[in-house]
């Protein structure tokens, strides 16, 4: 079957780092997307990862390992705005989205 | 019209009742998803359409039907709505199959 894993919940501070994990099982693999969900609204594309590496867009980083079936999103210099639930998506050998269920990040001043 | 629009933004709706929804686009973007998400479920697809004139099902698509009969319009329809079909229900775009996808802002479905 496939599967994506990610947390489903983790609380951080402002002005802090955090890094949000996501790991897969998937029948063939083209690629992984990262989106960010705010309550009551509709997820937002922030990255893209296909091969393995950092992927560096101002405050935020995706990383991804293919040996591995993992990838992590890095937060850096958190702000009260980022609270929101965060989506691992994997692009699959038909080239549908296997969506995670999302992890929700909660940020404390 | 600016990216991908979605109406009714809410609905309440009766068991047993026919309901369209629909999702328009007006990016040219030649793909097209409906997708609902419920708690601690994530993302599921429903139908999608690589592009216009084309169909398929996706991970849940029972009860529900769709069409592509040009490149920015793509409802969907509950033939006989069941409580078990409420949700929010996202509608996206890409514009190549298996690009990155946006969202419209999405419908929320009450069906008592």
């Amino acid at each position: 079957g496939q599967n994506i894993d990610q947390p489903t919940e983790m609380t951080a501070t402002e002005g802090a780092i955090v890094q949000i994990n996501c790991t897969y099982q998937t029948s063939g693999f083209n690629g992984l997307f990262w989106y960010q969900q705010h309550a009551g609204e509709a997820p937002t594309f922030l990255s893209y990862n296909v091969l393995d590496g950092l992927e560096e867009k101002g405050r935020f980083s995706s990383f991804l390992s293919r040996s591995k079936g993992y990838s992590y999103l890095l937060l850096k210099e958190l702000q009260m705005k980022d609270s929101a639930s965060y989506l691992c998506a994997v692009k699959d050998s038909n080239y549908q989205l296997i969506w995670g269920a999302g992890t929700k990040l909660i940020i404390k001043p | 019209i600016a990216g991908i629009t979605q109406a009714p933004t809410s609905q309440i709706l009766a068991a047993g009742r026919r309901m369209t929804l629909r999702c328009t686009q007006d990016m040219r973007h030649n793909a097209m998803y409906w997708y609902r998400q419920d708690l601690g479920l994530g993302l599921r697809l429903i139908h999608y359409s690589n592009t216009a004139g084309t169909t398929g099902k996706g991970e849940v698509p029972d009860g529900y039907s769709v069409s592509r009969a040009n490149t920015d319009d793509f409802p969907l329809t509950l033939a006989s709505a069941v409580p078990s079909q409420t949700s929010v229900y996202f509608c996206a775009s890409s514009d190549s199959e298996g690009g990155a996808q946006y969202f419209g802002p999405g419908t929320r479905l009450l069906v008592l």
